[in-house]
């Protein structure tokens, strides 16, 4: 089945401990990218990638890293995590080729909670 | 900065109704526009993409529209049913250069209830 994970689903932490969310795609899709969603804000992009070793920032990018060292995989880093980082996190893909014709794909997102 | 607005925020409709959502975006160069359908608590599904070129894609119950030259794209769902409820968003494709290649700009959504 063609779909996006990411792990954990839901995750509370304590400011300034590093974690990892992890996002996997199985559909050979060169475009990953990830966003957060917040009440009133809606959805925004953080960071993205547009193939393997090639990175940049979205709109929100502050906090955060990224990798991209296999095509399936795009983790999220926070090196030390803030209240203000407690959000729903959501990773995509879609595969590059013909311009925009390719609808995004999500994840089933990630609760973050950073007390 | 591209803006994407949806009204109504929220909409309650008795089941059997048609409706219509609304999406306005604020830049007419607009490469592609994709509706998905959110249920509490979980992730985004996606119902219909209309590409730049096109002015509407039809599934099922649903049709979008997309009129780039006034900014608007609707949503039409053709007799709702309990089901339907959850919160809808469109999302544009917006821009030019290498960013537009994958970034979306997102509506703050609209709260569909459909009640028996």
């Amino acid at each position: 089945e063609a779909q996006v994970t990411q792990n954990p689903r839901y995750l509370i932490t304590v400011t300034g401990k590093k974690l990892t969310v992890t996002c996997s795609q199985n559909m050979n899709h060169e475009y990953m990218s990830w966003y957060r969603q917040d009440p009133g804000l809606g959805l925004r992009q953080i960071y993205y990638s547009m193939n393997v070793e090639v990175t940049d920032k979205g709109d929100v990018p502050e906090g955060y890293k990224v990798s991209r060292k296999e095509k399936r995989n795009f983790p999220l880093i926070l090196e030390s995590p803030s209240p203000n980082q407690t959000s729903l996190y959501f990773c995509a893909s879609r595969p590059l080729g013909r311009e925009l014709a390719y609808e995004q794909y999500f994840g089933p997102g990630t609760r973050l909670t950073v007390t | 900065k591209q803006e994407v607005t949806q009204i109504p925020a929220a909409l309650s409709v008795p089941e059997g109704e048609n409706l219509v959502l609304n999406c306005s975006f604020t830049d007419s160069a607009i490469y592609n526009l994709q509706w998905f359908r959110q249920d509490p608590g979980k992730g985004l599904t996606s119902l219909l993409l209309i590409q730049s070129s096109q002015r509407e894609q039809t599934s099922g119950r649903l049709n979008a529209s997309l009129d780039k030259s006034s900014g608007r794209s609707t949503l039409y769902i053709a007799a709702s049913q309990p089901g339907d409820s959850a919160t809808y968003l469109c999302a544009g494709a917006l821009g030019a250069g290498g960013t537009s290649y994958g970034k979306l700009t997102f509506g703050q959504g609209t709260i569909l209830t459909v009640h028996p």
